[in-house]
This record gives structure tokens, C-alpha cells and sequence, in this order.
């Protein structure tokens, strides 16, 4: 079975903070996919990344960055030079590629001004 | 490309009605995935198609809720009677099957009173 776990249920810190959000994934699959979404007060889930398991290059987008490590099972999420804006509450998700996504709980942050 | 549309977006209805939730795929894409939101499950898969035959509805909560694909690029999830605990927002979701991305409506918040 798959499971996705953001032990992280809240974060707050102040606007320009860095700030890391955790995500530890199971699975017995060699071929799987890892995500990250973002779900903003206005209630949509934004797609931010996919990577797959045969890729454990980091990526950086802008502010963003993914640290994939499959020895840990862990792909966690940095934002840096946190803003106000990126206050939302983001979900860690897994799945095997065709197959329905399974996700985390969610770490909710919020950057203070 | 419109994305997945969900209608409505908001439905506040009495408790015994019927409801019926909708759902418009991405052309081109093959499967389709109804999730449910609430504050203490989180997301949770309900039921999930692939070139319009449900594959998965173990995640259905009981006998009152329905999902159908009439046709590659619609869906509805119906719930008859409906229950003061079925209020969550529903989202549907739509995926690629050669290119595994996942592309989620902006979901349909039920209240049921």
C-alpha cells in the first residue's frame, strides 16, 4: 500500500523566513511518481511539481526547491525568502502513474508580514 | 485548453435531496477521479474511471452516492438522499494516462443542512 505522511500540520513563520516542508512517502512500487500541490485560501489545488522515482535530481523553481532522496523516502519542499503569499496549506502526493494520487494531510503555512 | 470544469461550485441543499455534482474532462485525457475534501479525512478518493469504466469505488462512502461516466468527457457524481455529513468539497480530477499528470477542477463545495 501507498501511504504519504506531512508530519508537519502547521507552520508559521515571518515573511522572508526560509522555510522547509516536510513529506515521507511508502511504497513497494520501483516506478512511482512524486507531487506537490498547493491549495491557497480560495480553495483550488495548484499543481506545482512532479517528479519520478528514476529522477533524485533537486529541482529549483524561483523561490521553490524539492529535495528528492529516495535512501529517506523523503521529497521535501523549501520555499525561500518566504512571502505573504505563499500562505496556504500544501499537500505531498504520490502515486504509481496512471493510478489515482495519494496524498498527505497537508502542512498549512502562514507567513507573517 | 478550459481545464477541468466543475459545476456548481457552491450547492447548499436540504438534508433527503438529491444531488448531483458534474464534471467536464480535459479532452484527450483517459481517467477521471472524484475526491472528497473535509477537515478530518483530509482528501480521500472516491472512484476513479479509466476510458469511462470505474476501476476503483471502494473509497464510495455508501449506498446513496453514485458516479457515472456517460460519455470520455463527463462525469457526474450524484448523492440520493443527501446527509448533514456529506457537506465537504467535492473535486474531480483528470489525467493523461501516457503522460502522468494529474489536473484538478476547482472543486464543488457541498453544504447540507
Amino acid at each position: 500500500a501507498q501511504k504519504v505522511t506531512q508530519a508537519q500540520t502547521e507552520i508559521s513563520v515571518v515573511e522572508k523566513e526560509d522555510v522547509t516542508l516536510d513529506c515521507v512517502y511508502e511504497t513497494r512500487d520501483t516506478t512511482y511518481y512524486l507531487f506537490w500541490y498547493k491549495q491557497p485560501p480560495s480553495g483550488e489545488l495548484v499543481f506545482l511539481i512532479r517528479r519520478n522515482s528514476f529522477d533524485e535530481q533537486n529541482e529549483i523553481s524561483g523561490r521553490y526547491s524539492w529535495n528528492f532522496q529516495k535512501s529517506t523516502s523523503s521529497f521535501n519542499f523549501t520555499i525561500t525568502a518566504s512571502q505573504v503569499v505563499d500562505s496556504a496549506v500544501y499537500f505531498c502526493a504520490l502515486s504509481r502513474g496512471n493510478t489515482p494520487l495519494v496524498f498527505g494531510k497537508g502542512t498549512r503555512l502562514s507567513v507573517i508580514a | 485548453d478550459a481545464g477541468v470544469i466543475q459545476s456548481p461550485r457552491h450547492e447548499v441543499t436540504e438534508m433527503g435531496q438529491e444531488v448531483t455534482l458534474r464534471c467536464k474532462l480535459i479532452s484527450g485525457h483517459n481517467s477521471l477521479f472524484w475526491y472528497r475534501q473535509t477537515m478530518m479525512r483530509g482528501l480521500e478518493l472516491l472512484i476513479y474511471f479509466n476510458n469511462n469504466v470505474p476501476i476503483d469505488d471502494s473509497g464510495m462512502p455508501e449506498d446513496r452516492f453514485s458516479a457515472k461516466m456517460p460519455n470520455a468527457s463527463f462525469s457526474t457524481l450524484k448523492i440520493q438522499p443527501s446527509e448533514p455529513r456529506d457537506s465537504a468539497v467535492y473535486f474531480c480530477a483528470s489525467s493523461d494516462n501516457n503522460k502522468y499528470g494529474y489536473t484538478f477542477g476547482s472543486g464543488t463545495r457541498l453544504t447540507v443542512v
